[in-house]
């Protein structure tokens, strides 16, 4: 059964500090969507890519995250300083761009505490 | 954009009763409408989905049924049982965008 991978699990750490996170999506899927998920705001869309572009990072805070596909099987996402309201867990999904109907399949979340 | 409601927020149902999920989206372009299940501190799995040419799905003990032109899609679970009991999320998308989720409805089986 193949799987999304995301790394690390959890990760506590001090305001300020870089955060790196990363997802290895199902082989042979071509888009990769990174999610953050809070109590109050669901589940929100921060970036998207198609074929390791970056199609919408719209949700995304562009002065402290970063996202970027450095090959087909690697998508990492970056907090640069990281702040107590950062905290969350991330998730990292995967599928296959081959229309308009197909599944996302999600990695098992990384939990990211901002002291 | 597109917008999706998600309701109850929270649903109760004694251990055998059928649960019903709602969910309505502003765009009329939407045609993919998945459902996920997510259980305390794991990651949502895609239980269900369906296209916007299909009015009714079922699997199981699990259905969805759309109705294009109210815009609205519903999730109904029979013979409930405590291993129902989690976060479920509708989402809808349309072409090549991405998914708009609804808040989620927290569904609890009890015994």
């Amino acid at each position: 059964d193949a799987r999304v991978t995301q790394t690390p699990r959890d990760k506590v750490t001090e305001m300020g500090q870089e955060v790196t996170m990363r997802c290895q999506p199902i082989l042979g899927h071509n888009t990769v969507f990174w999610y953050r998920q809070t109590m109050m705001q669901g589940l929100e869309l921060l970036a998207y890519f198609r074929n390791r572009a970056p199609l919408d990072d719209s949700g995304m805070p562009k002065d402290r995250f970063s996202a970027e596909m450095p090959d087909a099987t690697l998508a990492t996402l970056k907090i640069q300083p990281s702040e107590p309201r950062d905290s969350a867990v991330y998730f990292c999904a995967s599928g296959l761009d081959g229309g308009s109907d197909q599944p996302q399949h999600f990695g098992d979340g990384t939990r990211l505490s901002i002291l | 954009g597109e917008n999706v409601e998600q309701h109850p927020s929270t649903l109760s149902v004694q251990e055998g009763d059928s649960a019903v999920i709602k969910c309505t989206y502003s765009d009329s372009a939407s045609n993919y409408f998945p459902w996920y299940k997510q259980e305390l501190g794991k990651r949502p799995q895609l239980i269900i989905d369906i296209r916007s040419n299909v009015g009714e799905k079922k699997d199981q003990r699990i259905a969805v049924t759309l109705n294009k032109t109210a815009k609205h899609f519903s999730l109904h679970i029979t013979e409930t049982q405590p291993e129902d009991s989690a976060v479920y999320f509708c989402a809808a998308s349309k072409g090549y965008s991405t998914l708009t989720f609804g808040k989620g409805t927290m569904l609890l089986v009890s015994p």
